[in-house]
């Protein structure tokens, strides 16, 4: 079984500043990593997404996260935000292969406020 | 074209009620879900479903029961539905293969009152 803790409930960050939102797995198996992220009254849309291969991965919105595996991490980063980046934040992980019936397994989520 | 709806978008009914959320999906996937959002924002899967196979998460009381008329449906269907039933259930899909990588409806907000 795999669980997922990210550790801020809440990160009230000013515009244009960097951030970093953690996020740590524990798992007995091989996991694919996802960060998704959950604007006000809407669903869920994929950031981006570790599968194998480069530890540093690229998403949409200037949004990357890097995978350290001897940590077991996988933390959200943004060099400047915008008041548009106000949202929650979930990571999630899914076992490898043989896995999909168990769907993802999310974290708690950290609510990202961005202070003008 | 939106990937994976549903439909309604807001429910709210008396307990003791019997209800039907409507999902699909247009992306051609093998699998589909149901998540619960309980207020905190805590997402816990309820169902996966492919056409062989219907896993339910122990925890899901029977008065949950999902229906797939064909592969790009899953309609969650919910009887006597209880003042703890209040939340936003969310249908999702993804490929039958890793990495499992799922798209999400746009949420329906049930509230039992």
């Amino acid at each position: 079984a795999q669980s997922v803790t990210q550790l801020d409930s809440q990160v009230p960050v000013f515009e244009e500043a960097p951030v970093e939102l953690r996020c740590n797995y524990s798992s007995s198996v091989s996991v694919y990593l996802f960060w998704y992220v959950q604007y006000p009254n809407q669903g869920l849309q994929l950031l981006l997404k570790y599968l194998s291969g480069s530890t540093l991965v690229k998403g949409i919105n200037g949004f990357e996260a890097e995978f350290n595996k001897s940590q077991t991490s996988f933390h959200l980063r943004k060099p400047s935000v915008h008041i548009s980046d106000t949202a929650e934040y979930f990571c999630a992980v899914s076992p490898g292969a043989g896995g999909g019936a168990d769907g993802l397994t999310f974290g708690k989520g950290t609510h990202l406020i961005i202070q003008p | 074209d939106t990937a994976v709806s549903q439909t309604p978008k807001y429910l709210v009914t008396q307990m003791g009620n019997d209800k039907s959320i409507k999902c699909e999906q247009n992306l051609g996937h093998d699998t589909m879900y149901w998540y619960k959002q309980d207020s905190k924002k805590f997402l816990k899967i309820m169902f996966s479903y492919n056409n062989k196979e219907l896993i339910i998460n122990e925890t899901v009381p029977n008065r949950f029961s999902p229906k797939s008329p064909d592969k790009a449906h899953l309609n969650l269907h919910i009887n006597s539905l209880e003042l703890g039933d209040s939340a936003v259930y969310f249908c999702a899909s993804s490929q039958g293969g890793p990495p499992y990588e799922q798209y999400f409806g746009p949420g329906t907000r049930l509230t039992v009152t």
